[in-house]
């Protein structure tokens, strides 16, 4: 069965300091990759997705994710924080699974940015 | 367009009682996936419907069951409750539930069994 690996739990930054979450997947099939954002008292939502092509992908709010095929990793950065990335991250994979596909999700990591 | 719509958004049940949870899609998404989220961990994936019919199911016991109707709206019904069903039950639609297709997510139903 596919599972996905989110080392860090919690993290704790200060303002203009730069981010990366580590995710690492286990799948050699076919993948799809989310990065989803729960903010303190809000619904999940997409911050960005891979399916194919240039593996350095955008998102919104400034956040970047690269995917790299053979370390099984899709990492989520920032170059510089704000007070209001303050939340949740999940990382997330779509793995085929006879004609459909399972999600699965990492444990999250929680950001706390100071001031 | 409105939102993933989820109720109630919070419940209280006692062990052995049985509780449905609701579920309204964004218009015109066809998929609606079911998920417990819990501190320890995270979000596990309970199934996936579409078209009325379930095509994936996660690690949960026969207790978690679900349905779809035709209007893509979904129940989740759990029996037997235990201490730790407790937790938050998430619903996410997607347009055609494809492998890429991004989900959307409900605010949730927080479930305390006492």
């Amino acid at each position: 069965a596919q599972s996905v690996s989110q080392h860090n739990h919690h993290v704790i930054l200060s303002e203009a300091a730069s981010l990366e979450l580590g995710c690492n997947y286990s799948y050699g099939g076919t993948v799809n990759l989310f990065w989803y954002v729960q903010y303190p008292g809000q619904h999940l939502q997409l911050l960005l997705k891979y399916f194919s092509g240039d593996p350095l992908v955008k998102g919104i709010k400034g956040f970047e994710a690269e995917f790299i095929k053979s370390k099984f990793s899709f990492n989520l950065r920032k170059p510089s924080v704000q007070w209001s990335d303050t939340a949740e991250y999940f990382c997330a994979v779509n793995a085929a699974s006879g004609g459909s596909y399972i999600p699965t999700f990492g444990r999250g990591t929680s950001l706390i940015v100071h001031p | 367009k409105a939102g993933v719509t989820q109720t109630p958004r919070y419940l209280i049940k006692t062990r052995g009682q049985q509780v449905t949870l609701s579920c309204s899609p964004i218009s015109g998404h066809r998929s609606v996936s079911w998920y417990q989220q819990t501190p320890g961990q995270g979000l596990q994936f309970l199934f996936e419907y579409f078209s009325e019919t379930q095509r994936n199911k996660g690690n949960f016991p026969g207790r978690f069951s679900g349905r779809q109707f035709s209007n893509s709206r979904s129940e989740m019904n759990v029996s037997t409750l235990e201490l730790g069903d407790s937790a938050l039950y998430l619903c996410a639609s997607s347009l055609a539930g494809r492998q890429n297709s991004p989900l959307h997510f409900g605010n949730g139903t927080r479930l305390t069994v006492t």
